[in-house]
């Protein structure tokens, strides 16, 4: 089975950086085709994604955020993480991280496992 | 980027009623997108993935067509269970990938 669970701050203040953590198991990021996404969703408010990394190391963000994240995975311990810099109050949301399954297809990508999400406050 | 619109927002429904939601791409996907439901509380769960191919373990009553611009995702007969928000997600990477606003299914 896999499974995926985010953890970091609940609470960071204006202008600090965040930096989750994506931990799963059952997959592994070294296999051709798979991938994890951090999407994110503000209290009552759809899902925005944030960031993508593939098996080899590729990246893809979303260009309205591109400046401020980063995503990164270290593959033997079976973690992405993400660090969003200069927080804003309107970046509350809840974090999630999701699978790229390998078998979707070159060029595309949904999402097949989610975990349970993490609860980001911005307050001074 | 590539704007997803929804519609309706929400819906009024009763058990057993065939509910269609629809998806609209502002500009051509081919058959590149995903269907989920969400909870209140929970993580989105996948149920349809490139427009028409059903998700393991997820019911036969959903089912997702279109392709291009224009997609729906269909509820033959609504049960208790699928009371929840409904998410289209264009699933080209490039150059970014997004979502709709969603669409609530209530009980009428």
């Amino acid at each position: 089975q896999f499974t995926l669970k985010e953890s970091g701050p609940t609470l960071v203040k204006p202008t600090q950086t965040l930096t989750l953590t994506c931990t799963f198991s059952g997959f592994s990021l070294s296999t051709i085709g798979v991938g994890v996404a951090w999407i994110r969703q503000p209290p009552g408010k759809a899902l925005e994604w944030l960031a993508l990394i593939y098996w080899d190391d590729d990246k893809r963000y979303s260009p309205s955020l591109k400046s401020r994240l980063t995503i990164t995975k270290d593959t033997s311990k079976n973690q992405v993480v993400l660090t969003m810099t200069n927080m804003d109050p309107v970046d509350t949301a809840t974090y999630y991280c999701a699978r790229r399954p390998l078998i979707a297809a070159s060029g595309t990508s949904h999402f097949d496992y989610w975990g349970q999400g993490t609860l980001v406050t911005v307050s001074s | 980027d590539i704007q997803m619109t929804q519609s309706p927002s929400s819906v009024s429904a009763s058990v057993g009623d065939r509910v269609t939601i629809t998806c609209r791409a502002s500009q051509g996907i081919s058959r590149w997108l995903a269907w989920y439901q969400q909870k209140p509380g929970k993580a989105p769960k996948l149920l349809i993935y490139a427009a028409t191919s059903l998700q393991s373990g997820v019911p036969s009553r959903f089912s997702g067509s279109g392709s291009g611009t224009d997609f729906t995702l269909t509820i033959s007969s609504l049960q208790p269970e699928d009371f929840a928000t409904y998410y289209c997600q264009q699933a080209n990477s490039f150059p970014a990938l997004s979502f709709g606003g969603g669409t609530k299914v209530e009980i009428k």
